[in-house]
């Protein structure tokens, strides 16, 4: 299997319960990222992980909480999440935070679509 | 921060004609824009980059031009087909790393 594969492909949740999203890269990276995409918005770049250490918070509620165990795999923990948090979010990784000369852009999965109830 | 708009935001066009997507851009300091392709279920797909030391770039039925004075990037399909039904987002980024700031995306939509 290549590229970024994230699971599950869909969740429905209650505000009160406690999820997590998966991601893992076959691509030898070593960041990785978390965005959410919401209809209508730019993606809203959440969190950045490089050599699983996180770079980058961008305000996120606590509600939200990321893992990083090695370069391969990101997790999102999800707990008493909001309504409006309803979106696919997506996961991307790429060699490492620069961008230029071999460095591609950033690969995407095909992402979680989530919806609270 | 940087700040991307896109328009428009939806396209429609007929099979065989052209559909151009503009973007433009706030720092003056971005130098690398990609744009992407989201199909109907699944992520972004890149489909086409260019940097700043070039004003045009083209691959097969795309291109993208570059007015870095204007700050504005566009992107151009040649001979739309259907399987070019997608939303597409523009990005800009600065200095070489890959924190990449969105456009809100135009869904075009080729009718055959």
């Amino acid at each position: 299997e290549t590229g970024v594969t994230q699971t599950p492909r869909h969740l429905v949740m209650g505000m009160t319960n406690k999820k997590s999203l998966k991601c893992e890269q076959h691509l030898g990276h070593n960041a990785m990222y978390w965005y959410k995409q919401s209809a209508k918005k730019p993606l809203e770049l959440m969190f950045v992980y490089n050599f699983k250490e996180q770079t980058e918070n961008n305000s996120v509620p606590s509600r939200f909480s990321p893992e990083c165990p090695n370069s391969s795999h990101l997790f999102l923990h999800l707990h008493t999440l909001q309504p409006e948090d309803s979106a696919l979010y997506l996961c991307a990784s790429s060699q490492d935070l620069r961008l230029g000369g071999k460095n591609q852009p950033q690969h995407f999965g095909d992402g979680t679509r989530l919806s609270i109830l | 921060g940087e700040n991307v708009e896109q328009h428009p935001s939806t396209l429609s066009v007929q099979e065989g004609d052209s559909a151009v997507i503009k973007c433009t851009y706030s720092d003056s300091a971005s130098n690398y824009f990609p744009w992407y392709k989201q199909e109907l279920g699944k992520g972004p797909q890149l489909i086409i980059d260019i940097r700043s030391n070039v004003g045009e770039k083209k691959d097969q039925r795309i291109a993208v031009t570059l007015n870095k004075t204007a700050k504005h990037f566009s992107l151009h399909i040649t001979e739309t087909q259907p399987e070019d039904s997608a939303v597409y987002f523009c990005a800009a980024s600065t200095g070489g790393y890959q924190k990449v700031t969105f456009g809100i995306g135009t869904k075009l939509q080729v009718i055959p």
